[in-house]
């Protein structure tokens, strides 16, 4: 079980981003998956959560009309469309896999990516 | 919304000694939802805990939890080296799971 994130960079406050997750070894259609963010100083912030059956999509406050989050299961992955990026959006991204079922502990975390928001 | 408040915020000690880490929320929660994480340096976190007192796979017998309502603690009974780093806990039965802003075991 494996999870491995990409996309990640130095971006100018108000441009745009899209960070990809690829999975293996298991299939994203059977759980909620989340995008988890360590900023600078902080601590860890679940910025978005999609449902197993993709029929709900949530986002932190800070995120919500800015960020989209997505899945192709035909391809196994999991995204994170970013826009209107601000420095306070500076952090490493996670993605991260919850244990199937609802409710569930986050098992599996991908390495990370970073996303530098700076002029 | 729940907020949880860990303390303290860096704690130092010598290898072998006993960490005892607390979890405060902000309002009466249900063990069955309170997550603790490791994260060392460099490296994404691990799930060292679940359900306030259950170790998951493959997370060594030193390590444990416990606690109920608002109060929650864990204990590394005696720290290996590879046990400085920093502890998040996380209650997952609401949306958008919050996190502590996590303590930070370091080498006295």
């Amino acid at each position: 079980v494996q999870l491995v994130e990409s996309g990640g960079g130095l971006v100018q406050p108000g441009g745009s981003l899209r960070l990809s997750c690829s999975a293996s070894g298991f299939s994203l259609r059977g759980h909620h998956m989340h995008w988890v963010r360590l900023a600078p100083g902080k601590g860890l912030t679940c910025v978005s959560t999609i449902t197993s059956d993709d029929l709900n999509t949530v986002y932190a406050d800070s995120v919500r009309g800015r960020f989209t989050i997505s899945r192709d299961i035909s391809k196994n992955t999991l995204d994170l469309q970013m826009n209107s990026l601000r420095s306070d959006d500076t952090a490493v991204y996670y993605c991260v896999k919850e244990e199937a079922g609802n409710w569930k502990p986050f098992e599996t975390w991908g390495q990370g990516t970073l996303v530098i928001v700076s002029s | 919304e729940i907020v949880l408040t860990q303390s303290p915020g860096t704690m130092s000690l010598s290898p072998g000694e006993r960490a005892t880490l607390s979890c405060r929320a902000s309002q009466s929660v249900s063990s069955s939802y309170l997550a603790w994480y490791q994260q060392r340096p460099g490296q994404a976190p691990r799930l060292l805990i679940y359900a306030a007192s259950s170790r998951a796979t493959g997370i060594p017998d030193r390590f444990s939890g416990s606690g109920s309502g608002t109060d929650f603690t864990l204990t590394i009974s005696r720290l290996e080296p590879e046990d400085f780093a920093v502890y998040f806990c996380q209650y997952y039965g609401t949306s958008l799971q919050p996190f502590g802003q996590g303590t930070k075991v370091e080498i006295k």
